[in-house]
């Protein structure tokens, strides 16, 4: 079955450690984003990657690190520079940015708690 | 930034009642979308509609959109219990090239059996 794959579900993080929340989807897909959830506040962008080896930032990249060495792969690291970063993170993909259709495909999410 | 902003922030309703979401927003826009989140899961695409689309049904949803009020609706009909959720509207942002759909902050949902 084709979709996004995000590990892991629950992650315990130490103040000062950094973490890399996983992203894998099989739809062949061009672009991939993460999001990150707080309550309250809906969805804000993290990062985003329109084509292998190429992502830009959102609206809140700071204290986060993103590569996209392969098509199908798009982890996140949460540094020790992130402030405040116990959060839901939510990876999606589309078939690109902009599509006629430009519908977003979600994983699971994973849930960060900073100990 | 978000663009969209939903009204009510959450509603509470009996099963078999309809339920209404509104959304509004501040640019143009070429479409705009619905999703659907359960507690703790991902979100699910529900309908998109076209900038030059006034209203779009799927099943027991009905997604209205006013540009000229830049605002959307999304009307669920006969609410079930397990429509309990957290529905999002988002929007492209065409006069700012190709940039990802902005979510606005949800209408928390409860349809109680």
């Amino acid at each position: 079955d084709g979709g996004i794959t995000q590990s892991p579900k629950y992650l315990f993080r130490k103040e000062g450690q950094n973490v890399t929340l996983s992203c894998e989807q099989n739809l062949n897909h061009d672009a991939m984003y993460w999001y990150r959830q707080d309550p309250g506040q809906g969805l804000r962008l993290i990062y985003y990657s329109q084509i292998v080896n190429d992502f830009q930032k959102g609206d809140i990249a700071e204290g986060y690190s993103v590569s996209r060495e392969k098509k199908e792969s798009f982890p996140l690291t949460v540094t020790s520079a992130q402030k405040n970063p116990t959060a839901f993170y939510l990876c999606a993909s589309s078939i690109r940015i902009w599509a006629p259709t430009g519908e977003l495909f979600f994983g699971e999410g994973s849930r960060l708690t900073v100990l | 930034s978000q663009q969209g902003e939903e009204d009510p922030q959450a509603l509470s309703i009996q099963e078999g009642e309809n339920a209404t979401m509104n959304c509004s927003y501040k640019t143009s826009i070429n479409n705009l979308q619905w999703y659907r989140q359960n507690s703790g899961r991902g979100l699910v695409h529900l309908i998109l509609i076209r900038s030059n689309e006034r209203e779009k049904h799927s099943g027991r949803l009905r997604v209205t959109l006013d540009t000229s009020k830049k605002s959307s609706s999304l009307l669920i009909t006969a609410s079930r219990a397990a429509d309990t959720a957290s529905y999002f509207c988002a929007t492209d942002l065409p006069d700012s090239g190709n940039t990802p759909l902005v979510f606005g902050k949800g209408t928390r949902l409860s349809v109680i059996a």
